[in-house]
């Protein structure tokens, strides 16, 4: 069975500051991949970035960055120069568990509440 | 910009009654999945679609929710009774291959 653990139900960080957002994995699979959605207050879950395990080199999308760190088991998101759009609920996400023609299943942490402050 | 549709945004029902969400997946993405997100937690696989075929249901309550994609294109997710535990963020995503996973903007269930 899968696991993503994040131990971090609220943070806050400064705006324009860069902030760290943890996430944990368990998984028996040799091959997965790991995303980061953000969820604003609206609901909608938007896709940030994508780490796959026989990656090299950790993924970045502007200011979002994904230290990956496959011996720990640790996927953290790093957001630079933190803006007050980036206030919003932000999920930590395996892809495992291959089920044939392309789907697959996803299995989500318990978020973490992030809060810009001006 | 394609996006996933649902349909209706928010839903308040009373106990014992019916409910039905709608779902519009990206053009030409084949999978499709409703999730339910409760208050403070992550999303939960409820059902999976692989075209019109059920690939994974196990996580669905099946003496009260039931799913169909029966073109394989949009999607119905019903509860009947629903129950107030059923009070839930529903949200449908869609993807083409093994691309990430494209969200709707959710159907907020409020049961009283």
């Amino acid at each position: 069975a899968q696991k993503i653990t994040q131990t971090q139900p609220g943070m806050f960080v400064q705006e324009k500051e860069a902030v760290t957002l943890d996430c944990t994995y368990d998984t028996s699979d040799q091959s997965y991949g790991l995303f980061w959605y953000k969820q604003p207050s609206s609901g909608e879950m938007i896709f940030l970035i994508y780490q796959g395990s026989y990656d090299e080199q950790n993924a970045t999308e502007g200011r979002y960055s994904l230290n990956f760190q496959k011996a720990r088991k640790s996927a953290n998101l790093v957001i630079s120069a933190s803006q007050l759009g980036d206030s919003a609920m932000y999920f930590c996400a395996m892809k495992g568990t291959h089920l044939g023609a392309g789907s697959y299943q996803l299995t989500f942490g318990k978020g973490t509440k992030l809060s810009v402050i001006p | 910009e394609a996006e996933v549709a649902q349909s209706p945004r928010y839903k308040i029902t009373e106990k014992s009654q019916a409910v039905a969400f709608w779902c519009d997946p990206i053009s030409g993405h084949a999978t499709l999945y409703w999730y339910r997100q409760i208050l403070g937690q992550g999303p939960e696989l409820l059902v999976q679609f692989q075209d019109e075929s059920v690939v994974d249901d196990s996580q669905l309550p099946k003496d009260r929710f039931s799913a169909e994609r029966l073109k394989g294109v949009d999607s119905t997710l019903k509860i009947q009774p629903a129950e107030l535990g059923d009070s839930a963020m529903y949200l449908c995503a869609s993807s083409f291959s093994r691309d990430e996973q494209f969200f709707g903007p959710g159907t907020r269930l409020t049961v009283l």
